[in-house]
């Protein structure tokens, strides 16, 4: 059975860099699937970060390109999640994900791990 | 690009059928079957219900079903229970990137 799960700081700095690692377990990310993030700020709804597909294909969402880096490391069978620069406005639960296809279909999710950018 | 449109609450009485809709445009909803549903309850990560427009995933009771009509996809739930109170998301790919709705509060009367 796949399982991920999120691992990372849960307290950054503005205008610092946020960096998550999704492990994933029963399943190795090279063998196929896009492997992507999520996030959801506190009270509100979600928001599709990006994904990676296991050929090196990156996917971002427009609204966080530039500051965003999507990458996986098949060695140690885990995908990470870099944000730039970050603000007050990246505070939210960040989920990771294996996605059916580059169009989303999310079928195995995280926990999730809450980033908090204050100082 | 605009998050897809969803009410933001819809109810039902136990055993009932409720339907919630998710309004986007042809770029998006209208135009790729890559629609998904998912279930959230509180402090829970999202649970896929439905992918591409109808299908369901393994374990995903019979009762919940996705349907599309032009740039609205309907998820429908039918015989309604109390475990089906939830926040529900619709997503959809817009070819490059995937965007979701805001989110319905189902509440279970």
């Amino acid at each position: 059975q796949v399982q991920l799960q999120e691992s990372g700081p849960g307290l950054v700095k503005p205008s610092e860099t946020l960096s998550l690692t999704c492990t994933v377990s029963g399943y190795s990310i090279s063998s196929g699937y896009f492997w992507g993030w999520i996030r959801q700020p506190p009270g509100k709804g979600l928001e599709w970060i990006g994904s990676t597909y296991h050929g090196g294909n990156t996917y971002y969402n427009p609204s966080l390109r530039g500051r965003l880096t999507i990458s996986s490391d098949t060695s140690k069978n885990e995908f990470s999640l870099r944000l730039d620069f970050v603000t007050a406005a990246d505070t939210a639960v960040y989920y990771c994900a294996r996605d059916l296809g580059a169009g989303g279909d999310s079928d195995c999710w995280g926990p999730g791990i809450l980033v908090t950018v204050s100082s | 690009q605009s998050a897809l449109t969803q009410p933001p609450s819809a109810s039902g009485s136990p055993g009932q059928s409720v339907t919630i809709s998710c309004t986007g445009s042809s770029s998006d909803v209208g135009g790729y079957d890559s629609v998904s549903w998912y279930q959230q309850y509180p402090g829970k990560a999202p649970r896929l219900m439905i992918h591409e427009v109808i299908k369901r995933p393994s374990g995903v009771p019979n009762r919940f079903s996705g349907s599309r009509s032009g740039n609205t996809a309907s998820l429908t739930v039918s015989g309604l229970q109390a475990e089906d109170e939830a926040d529900y998301y619709c997503s959809s790919t817009t070819g490059t990137y995937v965007i979701f709705g805001g989110g319905t509060k189902l509440t279970v009367l």
